[in-house]
């Protein structure tokens, strides 16, 4: 019930592409749903977030789709740069501090 | 203006020793949050601690493994006799007090536990 499950494990593109990384929760009462970016050797960075009441949130490139009643979500990056190739992890949260993270997607933007 | 720092950035230690995990949480922050993440895999939570407090350590083997955020100085993992299947990223993560639901927590870029 805790789980997200995310996909795809790696993906790459070329630049000016779109990447699509999708996440699927179980945990109902999840009520925000952030993206974190990891470049290697570096920690998490919170990318942009979401709650269940809107189904798209945009931040520049980033934007991110929400389904409340398949609960899943997903993330696009509009004209991927390769400075955009990194790990990229969803996560939920239940109003909690805890957080249940995705496996990852390993991204890679080729130039 | 620093952010969460984590010493050392890569720990190098034998079977059977002890491997202390170091973290300094963002200036200002009282909550701090340890994850291990193993290769291929996300963050998995470990221990919620506050100044002098464990607030939950569910998340973090019943043996071996302790921790501890004293009043003065950084907060501590310490692991051990470790084993070669502690070897991981080790983050700490922080967020300012006042309530900590949906709150973002900022990571520090982690220590890389080597066992050899």
């Amino acid at each position: 019930q805790q789980q997200v499950k995310q996909s795809p494990q790696s993906l790459i593109v070329q630049k000016g592409g779109i990447p699509i990384i999708n996440c699927a929760y179980e945990n109902t009462a999840f009520d925000y749903f952030p993206w974190y970016q990891q470049f290697p050797g570096k920690g998490p960075a919170l990318l942009i977030a979401i709650r269940p009441d809107v189904s798209e949130k945009k931040e520049g490139r980033f934007t991110i789709s929400f389904n409340k009643s398949a609960k899943q979500f997903s993330l696009h990056i509009m004209d991927s740069q390769p400075g955009d190739s990194a790990t990229y992890f969803c996560a939920g949260n239940s109003g909690t501090y805890k957080y249940i993270f995705g496996t990852g997607t390993r991204l890679k933007v080729l130039a | 203006n620093a952010g969460v720092m984590q010493n050392p950035r890569h720990l190098v230690r034998r079977r059977g020793q002890e491997a202390r995990l170091r973290c300094s949480p963002m200036k200002g922050h009282s909550h701090v949050y340890w994850y291990r993440q193993l290769p291929e895999e996300g963050l998995k939570f470990m221990v919620y601690l506050q100044k002098e407090n464990i607030i939950d350590e569910s998340g973090m083997p019943k043996e071996r493994f302790s921790a501890e955020f004293p009043k003065e100085g950084p907060s501590i993992l310490r692991i051990q006799q470790v084993v070669r299947g502690d070897s991981a990223a080790y983050f700490c993560a922080s967020s300012p007090p006042g309530g900590t639901g949906n709150q973002p927590q900022h990571f520090g870029d982690g220590t890389r536990l080597s066992i050899l």
